[in-house]
């Protein structure tokens, strides 16, 4: 299994640009998951979806965050406008059931100037 | 879900047992206690879990007083390869399936 990929590994950008994080989740799981990583705050949840349908977002910082699930096999993390103060990793997670332990991938450095 | 207080640091020699404590003194019944680990510049790493009864694989140990009200997480023999953060998480069982990661134990194997 290829395990959890996530695209770009890094992404600089200015200020005010559209950005969008990819998440292909391991084949069968059911669970996908968002988290943001930054020394300050350490790892936060963001949202996390269930069989393609977002549950909980209540951790999605403000409006110019959104996600989307269009089917089991990909998932986008979109900021827009982007600050510098969204630099961070950003890490996307499954699982293949409520009870199973999450799978993450490598990560997205994002680094907004 | 249960908040679970773990010590920030700790150091190991390499080649002698890490022992890991985590306290969950809030744990409900249905919870589990799971332990994953973040080596630098990578994606948390799932080690192992358990519910009451202790649990071993490849990796580590879980060992869970019978209170359930805290946990040891065992690395038997540590290399340099095992330095990074270690968090301890509990989760409810339900079926919306939620981590929330703590600050964890940075843990320095050395030589």
């Amino acid at each position: 299994d290829a395990g959890v990929i996530q695209s770009p590994r890094h992404e600089v950008t200015e200020m005010g640009q559209e950005v969008t994080l990819r998440c292909k989740p391991i084949s069968g799981h059911d669970y996908l998951f968002w988290y943001r990583q930054t020394m300050m705050r350490g790892l936060e949840l963001l949202i996390y979806f269930n069989n393609n349908v977002p549950i909980d977002d209540s951790g999605m910082p403000e409006d110019r965050f959104s996600a989307k699930m269009p089917n089991a096999s990909f998932s986008t993390l979109k900021i827009q406008p982007s600050e510098p103060r969204d630099s961070a990793v950003y890490f996307c997670a499954s699982s293949l059931m409520a009870t199973s332990p999450l799978h993450f991938g490598n990560g997205t450095r994002l680094t907004v100037t | 879900d249960a908040k679970t207080t773990q010590p920030p640091s700790m150091d190991c020699a390499e080649g002698r047992a890490a022992n890991l404590p985590c306290n969950h003194s809030t744990i409900s019944g249905n919870e589990y206690v799971y332990w994953y680990r973040q080596i630098h510049s990578q994606g948390p790493q799932y080690i192992i879990h358990g519910l009451k009864n202790n649990e071993t694989n490849e990796m580590a140990s879980l060992i869970i007083t019978e209170d359930r009200k805290s946990s040891t997480l065992i690395l038997p023999h540590a290399t340099l390869r095992d330095t990074a953060v270690y968090y301890c998480i509990v989760r409810v069982t339900d079926s919306w399936g939620k981590f929330q990661f703590g600050a964890g134990t940075q843990v320095v194997v050395t030589p």
